[in-house]
């Protein structure tokens, strides 16, 4: 049982070049979300998706795009990287049922050049 | 919208003694408040939660207490020993949005 899983780990992206971040998650939840940390800051909310074909906007969705074709993976796309979009990403999970605890991944280091 | 405010956003204690951290929130539509602590370059973990229909909960070092009243509710650490050194959120869930608000976060420093 890995629970949430996100790949990869480190990435560096030049201004204008385009990546998926891939979440994975073991423990059949419903619900996932992309948050953003930017260095001493909080969690900023991308995306997020409430089941499988579902997706919704978050706080701060501009530049990105998801997709959740299938229940256990959450993708986000960055179509045309910005070095604003320098962060460190984090994908969580929960429940249904008892839809309150999140669980995250351990997130990826974006750096865009 | 929902907002959560959390303070202070720097709290340095003493080995030994105890940490509060405390947290409003605006919807009185809430009902699950949990805390996550995350260590420098890891991810966010859950440490302790509490429900709207509860007044307090006990972990071990760790509590938490609401006030729906007031619409706050805190997080109580005591004999604070060095590796609670971290960055702590408190978080408000409502159903309706299917979201935690989050607040910005809590260093503490644990002073030998």
């Amino acid at each position: 049982n890995a629970g949430v899983t996100q790949t990869p780990k480190f990435r560096v992206l030049k201004t204008g070049q385009s990546m998926t971040l891939l979440c994975a998650q073991d423990m059949n939840h419903e619900y996932m979300y992309w948050y953003r940390q930017d260095p001493g800051m909080g969690l900023r909310l991308i995306h997020y998706s409430v089941g499988e074909g579902t997706t919704a906007k978050g706080e701060v969705p501009d530049g990105y795009n998801v997709s959740r074709l299938k229940k256990q993976n959450f993708l986000l796309g960055l179509e045309s990287a910005a070095p604003s979009q320098t962060s460190v990403y984090f994908c969580a999970s929960s429940d249904r049922g008892t839809i309150y605890g999140y669980t995250f991944g351990s997130g990826t280091r974006l750096t865009v050049v | 919208g929902e907002n959560v405010e959390q303070h202070p956003s720097t709290l340095s204690v003493q080995e030994g003694d105890s940490a509060v951290i405390k947290c409003t929130y605006s919807d009185s539509a809430s009902n699950y408040f949990p805390w996550y602590k995350q260590e420098l370059g890891k991810r966010p973990q859950l440490i302790i939660d509490i429900r709207s229909n509860v007044g307090e909960k006990k972990d071990q070092r760790i509590a938490v207490t609401l006030n729906k009243t007031a619409k706050h509710f805190s997080l109580h650490i005591t004999e604070t020993q060095p590796e609670d050194s971290a960055v702590y959120f408190c978080a408000a869930y409502m159903d309706s949005n299917y979201q935690l608000i989050w607040g910005a976060g809590t260093k503490l420093i644990i002073k030998p």
